[in-house]
């Protein structure tokens, strides 16, 4: 699968503010997923938008997916401390290949 | 949901040691496995895909031979870096999906040789 492309590469906010995270690829999907990782852990699945959607939530996420543009959102609303880590998308074109990952949006959330 | 199990978590050896990692699928039968290495502040890079029953495909530049892949069971892959060196310190990170679910992911082996 094709290797998606975080924007900002770091983002730092305070508690309680919304964060809100890019993702660009290049051809077309099936379907694109949203990852986390904490500081020296494996990645945690979010969430999974197909390419028939335009909008998911799951909890405080939001993720929006524009074909046209080939883009995608991750907002995460009334942020905490505890979603301090590095985010991923992953465009997805053929199930059951690996995902390809870019370098991520670090998120910092401060007290 | 999913839980991938990996082990061990963090290992130290000596230079020339080979180290086994262990990749578990606890809840559910994985068709497909897979493995990344990540270095310090960088992105996954995926290493190799292997399937239950099959040689895993390696991408290029990985040694085949220094990494060996063990795809036994629908749950249980392995990894065994042969002869580790200081290059080979890093991170290392295994996946597992059913089909066309989502990847689940273990929380990784940091591995430092000495």
């Amino acid at each position: 699968s094709q290797q998606g492309e975080e924007d900002p590469q770091a983002l730092s906010i305070q508690e309680g503010e919304n964060a809100t995270m890019n993702c660009s690829y290049k051809t077309s999907i099936n379907n694109l997923q949203w990852y986390r990782q904490n500081s020296g852990r494996g990645l945690v699945h979010l969430i999974l938008i197909r390419s028939n959607e335009r909008e998911k939530h799951s909890g405080r996420l939001r993720v929006t997916l524009d074909t046209s543009k080939k883009s995608s959102s991750l907002l995460i609303t009334a942020s905490r401390a505890a979603d301090t880590a590095s985010y991923f998308c992953a465009p997805n074109s053929n199930s059951g290949y690996a995902l390809n990952f870019g370098k991520g949006t670090s998120l910092l959330v401060t007290p | 949901g999913a839980v991938v199990s990996q082990h061990p978590s963090w290992v130290i050896c000596k230079s020339g040691t080979s180290v086994k990692i262990e990749c578990r699928s606890l809840d559910f039968q994985a068709t497909t496995m897979f493995w990344y290495r990540q270095f310090p502040k960088q992105s996954l890079m995926l290493m190799a895909t292997s399937n239950e029953g099959s040689k895993a495909t390696y991408e290029q530049g990985v040694e085949k031979d220094k990494f060996l892949i063990n795809h036994a069971s629908l749950t249980l892959s392995t990894l065994t870096v042969t002869s580790a060196h200081p290059e080979d310190s890093s991170f290392y990170i295994c996946s597992a999906s059913a089909g066309s679910q989502p990847q689940h992911f273990g929380d990784g082996t940091r591995l430092s040789i000495l």
